[in-house]
């Protein structure tokens, strides 16, 4: 099935740094990825869609200038926030489609990025 | 518009006894459905999912749900329960363009 990885898996740093999180889809080309926010205890939250070779569409409430996306190759999305601050602390989950499964709407998803800001 | 109620935010049940997670959704169009898990600082996995085709879908590690159009239900559910299924369970419906709309999860807890 269709592989999407994250890295890192982890990361800590102090507020006001920019911190950069990838996302891999591993054995397809991916057009479209997705941005997941999960906060302690709480479901999923879309923040973003990533298109290859566009603008990202966000959803309504998520900073565009904060969360910056951009989704250079059809295997490739990265996800930076922007001097971070402590409330950015979450779960980002990447997801993506595999157009071989276009029908379904499936989305395959990584194993998140645990984001910590001191 | 579509979205996904899960009716239990917690299930408890003991090893080797059924488990039973209930979902239901709205959807104004005919939708696709998915049961995720989700294990501790994991990302989700897919148990299985329901696309217009049978009607009982059958998943991974003996997880399987029936799709019920006239109660817009889509249940999961599994004959014993292991101690490895202790997770995290997530709803998920899908209708016309990509988006997935999540419903708020049901934790599962499998006592010995």
């Amino acid at each position: 099935g269709a592989v999407v990885s994250q890295h890192p898996s982890r990361v800590i740093c102090k507020s006001g740094t920019s911190v950069k999180i990838e996302c891999r889809s591993l054995d397809f080309q991916a057009t479209t990825m997705f941005w997941y926010r999960q906060f302690p205890k709480q479901s999923l939250m879309l923040m973003a869609t990533s298109n290859e070779g566009s603008k990202a569409t966000y959803e309504q409430g998520v900073e565009k200038d904060k969360f910056l996306i951009n989704h250079a190759s059809l295997t490739l999305s990265t996800l930076t926030v922007t001097s971070a601050h402590p409330e950015d602390s979450s779960f980002y989950i990447c997801s993506a489609r595999d157009p071989r499964t276009t029908y379904y709407n499936e989305q395959f998803f990584g194993p998140g990025t645990r984001l910590t800001v001191l | 518009a579509q979205s996904v109620t899960q009716l239990d935010s917690h299930v408890s049940v003991s090893e080797g006894t059924p488990v039973l997670l209930r979902c239901n959704y709205s959807s104004s169009y005919s939708p696709s459905l998915f049961w995720y898990v989700q294990h501790p600082n994991k990302g989700l996995q897919l148990l299985l999912k329901y696309t217009s085709a049978a009607t009982l879908v059958k998943g991974i590690n003996g997880f399987e749900a029936e799709f019920k159009k006239s109660e817009t239900s889509f249940h999961l559910t599994k004959p014993s329960a292991h101690m490895s299924d202790a997770a995290e369970y997530f709803c998920v419906v899908s209708g016309k363009g990509n988006n997935l709309f999540f419903g708020t999860g049901t934790r599962l807890t499998v006592i010995p």
